[in-house]
Formats: structure tokens, sequence, C-alpha cells
């Protein structure tokens, strides 16, 4: 089955930038999201790029697409405490794993 | 009405009770979906409605039996669950099955614990 792998913990200090990678084996999907879960809620949709984009850019939120390589990132500019969740990118029916993002202030 | 509703929020139920989830949305989206997520793991898919009809059944077992009675509605039905069903089931849509700019809607979910 197609495997999505994510780092599980990131720890940045507020108003720094956070850097979420995501690495995947099944490149059929035509977008590619990135999720936002706070605690005790269901998934937030973040921002998507299409699947022939490299970049994409969307206020404070940065999203890289390496084809080659499989690799999608998220970056996310002046990173606040709110900015505190699990972040998940996501194709066609499939989640990553998972990057628990804690902001210190 | 940009939301998908789910109820109960939280649902306690020992392991011969009968009991359904519910998912409602009211964005005209064709296509509805039924994740289950455990603590610190990503939602697993386990069904996906393409205009009312079941398309997907990730090999669920058959003590969870999907209904879509309308474009509008989802419900779940449980029975005789064991314990490590015991997680949170999040109810998605979206405007057409598969994969678009608007990504799913998600409910908050129905926190289901079995005792």
């Amino acid at each position: 089955g197609e495997d999505v792998e994510q780092s599980l913990f990131l720890s940045v200090r507020e108003g720094d930038s956070s850097v979420i990678n995501c690495t995947y084996t099944d490149s059929s999907s035509t977008y590619l999201y990135w999720y936002k879960q706070e605690p005790g809620a269901g998934l937030q949709l973040l921002t998507y790029i299409f699947s022939n984009m490299d970049m994409k850019q969307d206020q404070r939120l940065t999203v890289l697409l390496n084809k080659k390589d499989k690799h999608l990132s998220l970056r996310i500019a002046d990173t606040q405490t709110g900015d505190s969740a699990i972040y998940f990118c996501a194709g066609e029916y499939i989640f990553g794993t998972g990057t628990r993002l804690k902001v210190l202030a | 009405d940009t939301e998908v509703t789910q109820t109960p929020k939280h649902l306690v139920m020992g392991m011969t009770n009968k009991k359904s989830l519910k998912c409602e949305q009211h964005m005209g989206h064709r296509a509805m979906y039924w994740y289950k997520q455990k603590a610190k793991k990503p939602p697993e898919l386990m069904f996906v409605y393409s205009y009312e009809k079941l398309s997907i059944n990730e090999s669920v077992p058959s003590r969870f039996s999907p209904e879509c009675p309308n474009s509008s509605l989802l419900n779940l039905h449980l029975h005789a669950l064991q314990p490590e069903d015991s997680a949170l089931y999040l109810c998605a849509s979206s405007p057409t099955p598969g994969t678009a700019p608007t990504g799913y809607t998600f409910g908050s979910g129905t926190r289901l614990t079995i005792v």
C-alpha cells in the first residue's frame, strides 16, 4: 500500500519559520494537501498544490513539491502560538503520519 | 452552510450494544467519507460514498455498517464492537469523489469508547 511519512515532532520559537516535510510513495494524486488538526477536533484544510506545480504561496504558507523525489513540504512563516497543532499531508484518501508542531512563546 | 455536522460528539457503548453515528452536510457535496482515527495516528479511510452509492470499503469488519439515505446524510451503524474499535470517527465530504482543490471538509468527529 501507499506510504506517506512525516517527521513526528517539530518545535520552533514564536516568530520563526516552521518547515514540515512529507515523503510519499504513490504519485497518482492530482492534488496534494496540508491539513491542520487541533486537539479534539476534526481536520481543517490549510492549502493544496496541483501535482504539476512546484510551489504555491498562500499568505504565510508556502508549499513546495518535488515530484522527482516524491517530497512535499509546508513552510509557515512568522509562526504563532496558535499554529501549534498536528499537521497532516494528504493525497487522494490517504493521510501522512502527522507532525506535531509546538510553538514556544 | 459550510459545515459537516456529526452527532453525537461522544459515545460510550458496551460490546453488545447497537448504536449509530450520524453525519450531515448541506453544501451539495456528492462524496462523503468515514475515517477512523486512533490516538496519535493519522485518519484511516473506512468507506467512501459517491453519489449516494458505496464506492470504497477498505475491508472494514461487518460490525461497521454504513448507510447513505440521501445526498446530505451519512450514517455509520455499529453493532458488537470490540474495545480496539474505540477511536475518533470522522466524517468528511467533498464536492466530487477523489481529489479537487477544495479537499475534504471534516466534521469534528465522534469520540467512541467501547466498554
